[in-house]
């Protein structure tokens, strides 16, 4: 199936500066989930979003689920070397969840 | 709380053999879902079942099959390997088939 639009496909920041990132569909999604993915493990979930125009926060992490139903972003403030890894979107509805490609992040001390 | 388990982590195989990959589900989970990761085409939709049957399938040819179990448990099998099957298959569980997902490891997958 047709996957999210995720960007941007990579970050190089340095530690301390706040990343954004965001995810777009040509479909409207009942749920946005975002993951965090390490080298060799499955992907972590992060924040679960249930409600258009719902923000909601864990620690340093700030996702927003869109007004539209069709998109979301995730902010990471303050980063530090452990956030390196690859986030992925996804959006789910029912028994179709679709993924975006990922954005990998590269945190420099 | 113990988090979905799959097993096995790591399977070399050859080209024509087959193999099953078995999922076992967070406790009270009955949905569970099938992925394949691979670094040029992302995460892959499979299959989904809830309890016990299959609610929705990717885009993948009949060599990929799957099952649920009535303990949630679910197993998907691949025959006739493929040098292209070679990828980390993912397993995920949810309460229902709506809500947020929690990922296994993965299997990491070789065929030679």
């Amino acid at each position: 199936g047709q996957q999210l639009n995720q960007s941007p496909q990579s970050m190089f920041i340095q530690e301390g500066e706040d990343v954004s990132m965001n995810c777009t569909s040509s479909s409207i999604f009942n749920t946005w989930l975002w993951y965090k993915q390490e080298p060799g493990e499955g992907p972590v979930l992060l924040i679960a979003l249930y409600k258009a125009g719902e923000l909601t926060s864990n620690g340093r992490l700030t996702a927003q689920f869109g007004i539209t139903r069709k998109d979301s972003f995730l902010n990471i403030s303050a980063s530090i070397p452990s956030d390196v890894g690859i986030y992925f979107c996804a959006g789910r509805n029912n028994n179709d969840m679709r993924f975006g490609a990922g954005t990998r992040l590269t945190v420099k001390p | 709380k113990a988090g979905v388990t799959q097993t096995p982590r790591y399977l070399i195989k050859t080209r024509g053999q087959q193999v099953t990959l078995s999922c076992s589900p967070i406790s009270g989970h009955r949905s569970v879902s099938w992925y394949q990761q691979t670094p040029g085409q992302g995460l892959q939709f499979l299959f989904e079942y809830f309890s016990e049957t299959q609610r929705n399938k990717g885009n993948f040819p009949g060599r990929f099959s799957g099952r649920q179990f009535s303990n949630s448990r679910s197993e998907m099998n691949v025959s006739t390997l493929e040098l292209g099957d070679s990828a980390l298959y993912l397993c995920a569980s949810s309460v229902w088939e709506s809500t947020e997902a929690f990922f296994g490891q993965g299997t990491r997958l070789t065929v030679v």
